[in-house]
C-alpha cells in the first residue's frame, strides 16, 4: 500500500531563519510526487510537481527536491506570510489517485 | 478565470439524514476529485469523476456516492450520515483525469450530530 509519511508535524521559525520539510513515501513506482500549501479556512493550493530523483523545483523562497525514498521542501529566509500547512502527496504508477501525508505546519514568527 | 466553487460552505445534519453537496469545476476541467479531510487521518481520496463516469475510488463504504453532469459539475451524496463523518470535504478539478496537479475549492465542512 502506497504511504507519506511527514515531518515534523509542526515546525516554529523566526523570519528569515531557513529550514527544510520532509516526505517520505513507499509507493511502487512513482508517478509523481507533488507539494501542496493549505491556508486555515482553504482547499490546498498546487505548489510543485516532481518526477524523478535528482529533480528539483524552485518557486520564490521554496525549493522542492526528490530522491528515491524522500522529498524535501526547503524554505529559504521564511517570511510570516509562508505560515501553512503543507501537504505531499504521491501518484503511483497505473494509479491515478493522489496519496497523502498529514501536512507540516509551519509558523513564522515575525 | 473563476475557481472551483463548492456548496453550501457549511452544514450541520444529524445521524442517520443524507446529505449533498456540489461542486462546480475551473471552466474547462472535465475532471473532478472528492476528498475528505480530518484532523486524524488527514486528506483521504474518496473518488474521481471524468466525462459523467467515476473513474477511480478510494478505500470508503458505499454510503459514499458521487456523479458527474454532462457540464462536469458533480454532487457527492453521503446516505445514513454517522457522527464520523463530520469532516471538511474537498473538491478538486483538473484538466484531464488522473491529474496529479489539481485546483482545490474551499471546502464543505459537514458536522454530524
Amino acid at each position: 500500500e502506497d504511504q507519506v509519511t511527514q515531518s515534523p508535524e509542526a515546525l516554529r521559525l523566526q523570519e528569515g531563519e531557513s529550514s527544510s520539510l520532509n516526505c517520505s513515501y513507499t509507493v511502487s513506482g512513482l508517478r509523481g510526487l507533488f507539494w501542496y500549501r493549505q491556508d486555515p479556512g482553504k482547499g490546498p493550493e498546487f505548489l510543485f510537481t516532481l518526477y524523478s530523483a535528482g529533480e528539483e523545483k524552485e518557486k520564490e523562497r521554496l525549493k522542492a527536491t526528490l530522491t528515491k525514498k524522500e522529498s524535501f521542501l526547503h524554505i529559504t529566509a521564511p517570511k510570516p506570510e509562508d505560515s501553512a500547512t503543507y501537504l505531499c502527496a504521491v501518484q503511483a504508477g497505473g494509479s491515478e489517485k493522489l496519496v497523502f501525508g498529514k501536512g507540516t505546519k509551519l509558523t513564522v514568527n515575525p | 478565470k473563476a475557481g472551483v466553487t463548492q456548496t453550501p460552505r457549511y452544514l450541520i445534519k444529524t445521524r442517520g439524514q443524507q446529505v449533498t453537496l456540489s461542486c462546480s469545476p475551473i471552466s474547462g476541467h472535465r475532471s473532478v476529485s472528492w476528498y475528505q479531510q480530518t484532523p486524524g487521518q488527514g486528506l483521504q481520496f474518496l473518488f474521481e469523476y471524468f466525462s459523467e463516469t467515476q473513474r477511480n475510488k478510494g478505500n470508503f463504504p458505499g454510503r459514499f456516492s458521487g456523479r458527474q453532469f454532462s457540464n462536469s459539475r458533480s454532487e457527492m451524496n453521503v446516505s445514513t450520515l454517522e457522527l464520523g463523518d463530520s469532516a471538511l470535504y474537498l473538491c478538486a478539478s483538473s484538466l484531464e483525469w488522473g491529474a496529479g496537479e489539481q485546483f482545490f475549492g474551499p471546502g464543505t465542512r459537514l458536522t454530524v450530530l
